[in-house]
């Protein structure tokens, strides 16, 4: 198993462009996370998906799309970049969500550097 | 809205000796689990320990284990023996029945030789 892939590691992009960060994962979970994380700073959650078709925000969505179409991937879309998305991100997946179950691991990918200038 | 706070940025501990980082959390929530994620210079997230509230027993993972006080909130990670390789980030982290993760700012620990 691959795990978590993430592509592109860095991207630098100019105000007002938009790109999709894509987030693969190989492992059949049906969790998916979207996090950002700001220099000097712990991660917080951008979007989350449930299952294919789900998504629901997180804690800090505003500049940020993502779709769920299968339960393998789980792109993040960035519309109008702003300096204020300077960041890296990070893809993660677990396979349950019950509470009293013992698989509530969130598996990271790598991360991508995202530059907005 | 559920918060976790780490108090301590930057922390340093000599080689082989114990150190205990500190993390305190917020919410109303009964059930929740907590987590010790460690972050080295390659970015990698990596998963140190978690802990069910539901649990009295304080989890245990080798040279780690954590003091969970669940009425005062607390879940602190203690690292026996320590190693070079301990060196980087720790996040505690929160996750309740809504998939509301939280993490805390994180605490930068550098094992000394």
């Amino acid at each position: 198993n691959a795990g978590v892939t993430q592509t592109p590691k860095f991207r630098i992009l100019k105000i007002g462009q938009s790109m999709t960060l894509q987030c693969t994962q190989d492992m059949n979970h049906n969790y998916m996370y979207w996090y950002r994380q700001d220099p000097g700073m712990g991660l917080k959650l951008i979007y989350y998906s449930v299952g294919a078709g789900i998504t629901d925000k997180g804690e800090v969505p505003n500049g940020y799309n993502v779709s769920r179409s299968t339960t393998e991937d789980f792109p993040l879309r960035l519309e109008l970049a702003a300096p204020s998305q300077t960041s890296v991100y990070f893809c993660a997946s677990t396979m349950d969500r019950y509470l009293f179950s013992s698989y509530n691991e969130q598996f990271f990918g790598p991360g991508t550097r995202l530059t907005v200038l | 809205a559920q918060t976790v706070t780490q108090s301590q940025p930057e922390m340093s501990v000599q080689e082989a000796e114990t150190v205990t980082l500190s993390c305190t959390y917020d919410t109303s929530e009964n059930n929740y689990y907590l987590f010790w994620y460690k972050q080295p210079p390659s970015r990698q997230m990596i998963l140190v320990i978690r802990q069910e509230a539901y649990k009295q027993q304080n989890a245990t993972e080798n040279r780690f284990s954590v003091n969970f006080q669940k009425a005062a909130k607390s879940f602190s990670l203690k690292i026996s023996d320590s190693q070079l390789g301990d060196t980087a980030m720790y996040f505690c982290a929160f996750i309740n029945n809504n998939n509301d993760m939280r993490f805390g700012a994180g605490t930068r620990l550098t094992v000394k030789p």
